[in-house]
């Protein structure tokens, strides 16, 4: 039973360009949850999805960031025009409902804005 | 609130055992623990719920204390795949999915 992946691994982008990151959940789970880690902090709540919906995009940055989870299709993050500062590792969890459930996560994509 | 989460590193021999503390400032409904090596995935530990029991894996178990607001992860008789950086995960309400996480508590075993 494959876990959370995700893709791509590793992302280089220069300042100013799209990064677009990739996560397909686990069979059977139709929640997603997007964390972002910076190097030796812990895991930041970005956006919680379900498939066609976002339902909770609170720790989401208002601009620039952008995500979804078409019916058919990985979920995507989406970072326009990064800037050095969106250099971390993207982590997206999954769980099959909600409320106390385990999230699973991937193996998340590490992004380096040169 | 971000919990706090203590020791912030600690050094084992094989063999002996710890305890990684998390605590919150906030009431807690439930806890995550996950232990995360450098460069991959966290990987689930256990999870804790308000009024629930303390909870087992292998040699790795935790308990969780309501009233003080705070769980305690114990490591008994470590191996060197313990290695890792230790998470809690947080949330205030039984609705709750978000999940706040502490710091990290990095665990080393050494031979």
């Amino acid at each position: 039973n494959a876990g959370v992946m995700q893709n791509p691994r590793h992302l280089v982008r220069r300042r100013g360009q799209e990064a677009r990151l990739r996560c397909s959940p686990m069979k059977g789970h139709s929640h997603v949850y997007w964390y972002r880690q910076l190097p030796e902090e812990g895991l930041k709540f970005m956006v919680y999805l379900q498939k066609e919906n976002i339902i909770d995009e609170s720790g989401m940055p208002k601009e620039r960031f952008s995500a979804e989870f078409p019916k058919e299709g990985p979920s995507i993050l989406r970072i326009q025009q990064v800037v050095r500062g969106d250099s971390a590792a993207y982590f997206c969890a999954s769980s099959p409902g909600q409320q106390q459930e385990t999230q699973y996560f991937g193996p998340g994509t590490r992004l380096l804005v040169l | 609130q971000q919990p706090v989460q203590s020791p912030q590193a600690v050094i084992l021999r094989e063999g002996e055992d710890a305890v990684i503390n998390c605590s919150s400032s906030k009431a807690l409904y439930s806890v995550h623990w996950y232990r995360q090596k450098h460069g991959e995935a966290p990987v689930f530990l256990m999870i804790l719920l308000k009024g629930g029991e303390q909870k087992g894996h292998e040699k790795i178990s935790a308990s969780f204390n309501e009233k003080k607001q705070q769980s305690s992860l114990y490591l008994t008789a470590s191996q060197l795949s313990y290695s890792g950086t230790y998470f809690c995960g947080t949330s205030p309400g039984a609705g709750s999915y978000q999940l706040t996480f502490g710091k990290g508590t990095k665990l080393s075993v050494i031979p």
